[in-house]
This record gives C-alpha cells, structure tokens and sequence, in this order.
C-alpha cells in the first residue's frame, strides 16, 4: 500500500515550456486535491477533484488545468510555465471531503522555471 | 488578511520543555479545526484534530475556543523528534457538500538537546 505517490520528484522548466505532474493513490479515494507551497505562504489549494471525472477551481487556478479519468491518478497541467510557478506541489486525497475527513499528503514535486 | 494565522517563530526549546503554539482564525463559519505536522521538506501530515471541549494524545493537547477564535497546541516534554514546522489547518464548508481547507503558513519548532 504505497498511499499517495507523485511523479516526477524533482523539474526544471524553461518558461513557456509545458509539463504533466501525475498524483497517483491506491487508497480508494473519492477526492483528490492539488497544493502549491511557496516560502512564507500556507498551502493553497490549486483544483481539486470529488470523483472521477469531475474537477473544480481552488484558490489559485490560474495557469494550471487537471485531469481525473481514472479514480486512482489526478493530473496537473502546466500549459506555458511561469518564473511565478516555481513551487513544491502536493498532492492529496481523501476519502470524502466531509467535515473531519483526513486528507493524505503525497511526498511533492519540486519545480523550478528558469 | 489570512484566513488562518500562526506566529511563525521559529522557537527553539530545549529537551524536556512544554511548549505551547497559538493560532487564530478569521472566517467564523469555519467548522473544523486541525494541526498538520510537516518535517523539513517533507509532506504534511495530521497530527491531531481540534474539538471545543479539548483533546489529548499522548504529549500533545489540542484546544478550541470558537468565542475568541484561536486555537492552541501544547507540547509537553518535547522531543528532539519533535522539531518541525507544525500546520494550523481550518475547515469550512464551501458548498455543495464539499469542505475547504485553508493552511496557516506553519509555526517552526526546533528542540535542542
């Protein structure tokens, strides 16, 4: 049971190259989410997902799309990269989003634009 | 202003100390209330949730008071496995059945033997 994995770990871009971060969970989990981290910033939510098929805007959407075709995987797009989106992202998941619902973090991804 | 408020220290205690991390939230209609645990470069983890009438797990006492906003984490006889930056975590409803977690930017704590 590998929880919630991430690929790749590590990423430099050149800016207005485009790139693919894969979160991926073996737990059965209805929702799954994407966070970006920057120093001195909270996580914050970028999109998340309440099932297969079926994605919705977080607090910063802008410049990244996502995919859930599969129940298990949530992708992360970045069409044209920015300097401004050099962060690590996480991703996670939990099995609802309800009141008190843990959600399991996966290990990152540390991505650089130059 | 930032949903979710936390001093940011860093503190440095010793072995052995009782430590205590305030955090204060903005948005009243916040339901729920955690701390995440995150080593350095490292993912969040849960460490605990937040109940108004306090909770207890092992060193670790969580307390809630909704009249004055803040929520409070202390550590007793901290650990050198304790030093990390710890994550005050809201939950609010955002409607159609589904909740928003909003991260306060994390309170670092380093014991020192």
């Amino acid at each position: 049971n590998a929880g919630v994995t991430q690929t790749p770990k590590f990423r430099v871009l050149k800016t207005g190259q485009s790139m693919t971060l894969l979160c991926a969970q073996d737990m059965n989990h209805e929702y799954m989410y994407w966070y970006r981290q920057d120093p001195g910033m909270g996580l914050r939510l970028i999109h998340y997902s309440v099932g297969e098929g079926t994605t919705a805007k977080g607090e910063v959407p802008d410049g990244y799309n996502v995919s859930r075709l599969k129940k298990q995987n949530f992708l992360l797009g970045l069409e044209s990269a920015a300097p401004s989106q050099t962060s690590v992202y996480f991703c996670a998941s939990s099995l609802r989003r309800s009141v008190a619902d843990t959600q399991y973090f996966g290990p990152g991804t540390r991505l650089t634009v130059l | 202003r930032k949903e979710v408020e936390q001093d940011p220290g860093p503190f440095n205690v010793p072995e052995g100390a009782t430590v205590a991390f305030n955090c204060t939230y903005s948005n009243s209609a916040s339901q729920s209330f955690f701390w995440y645990r995150q080593d350095c470069r490292k993912e969040p983890k849960l460490l605990m949730s937040v109940y108004s009438s306090g909770n207890e797990d092992g060193r670790f006492t969580a307390q809630l008071n909704r009249a004055s906003q803040y929520i409070s984490l202390l550590i007793r006889d901290s650990k050198l496995s304790d030093s990390a930056t710890y994550l005050c975590v809201g939950q609010t409803y955002s409607g159609a059945g589904s909740y928003q977690l909003t991260f306060g930017k994390g309170t670092k704590l380093s014991v020192i033997p």
